[in-house]
């Protein structure tokens, strides 16, 4: 049984495209991230939302948008994608807040051609 | 710089080999986590650590807090090929956004059968 599940788990694109990432949990969290990992391997958080309502967002660019439709859901919504978007989402939920351990998925492995 | 640094930054060893990662952190660290990725796949929680002094066991992998000096330490007894993978750090920092969880570099491991 899948904790947090991220769909696809591939994506090549060409630059300039739209493309969403989808994450889902059934872990009844009421809390979800997005965090991005670059090609050295540095993890940084992206956004949080909290019972569906964004409660961090880092220095992101305007076009990443953020979605959830419920609790459960956490997807990432990218337009106009650059050469350097190309890298590895994860998605990550915990229990309420960031005190909370957080669970990962799988990652989704970006690339932008 | 990263506010939380890990070293080594990789690391090499024989199949049955202790091996120690620490984790320094620029700030008091509140709460300390422990995460291994597999490579090419997601985090995995290891442990979390709250209090200073405080020391968890997970089959041959100890991690120690030491409030004091800001640092966590990972240690792995007799390492295994199974033991491979990227060792992350990571502990609830506050930023203009608020509390976040913050990760350090990284760690590779490899272990040579």
């Amino acid at each position: 049984d899948t904790a947090v599940s991220q769909t696809p788990k591939y994506l090549v694109t060409q630059m300039g495209n739209d493309k969403s990432i989808k994450c889902e949990q059934n872990l009844g969290h009421d809390t979800m991230y997005w965090y991005k990992q670059d090609s050295k391997k540095f993890l940084k958080i992206m956004f949080s939302y909290n019972n569906k309502e964004l409660i961090i967002n880092e220095t992101v660019p305007n076009r990443f948008s953020p979605k959830s439709p419920d609790k459960a859901h956490l997807n990432l919504h990218i337009n106009s994608l650059e050469l350097g978007d190309s890298a590895v989402y994860f998605c990550a939920s915990s229990a309420s807040g960031v005190t909370d351990t957080q669970y990962f998925g799988p990652g989704t492995r970006l690339t932008v051609l | 710089s990263q506010e939380l640094e890990q070293s080594p930054q990789s690391l090499i060893v024989q199949e049955g080999k202790n091996l120690t990662i620490n984790c320094t952190s620029s700030k008091t660290l509140y709460g300390l986590y422990w995460y291994k990725q597999k490579y090419g796949e997601g985090l995995i929680f290891l442990m979390m650590l709250q209090k200073g002094g405080e020391e968890k066991s997970h089959e041959k992998i100890t991690a120690k807090l030491d409030e004091k000096k800001q640092q966590s330490s990972l240690h792995i007894t007799a390492s295994q090929p199974s033991h491979a993978g990227i060792y992350l750090c990571g502990a609830e920092m506050n930023n203009n956004a608020g509390n976040m969880l913050t990760f350090g570099g990284g760690t590779r491991l490899m272990v040579k059968p």
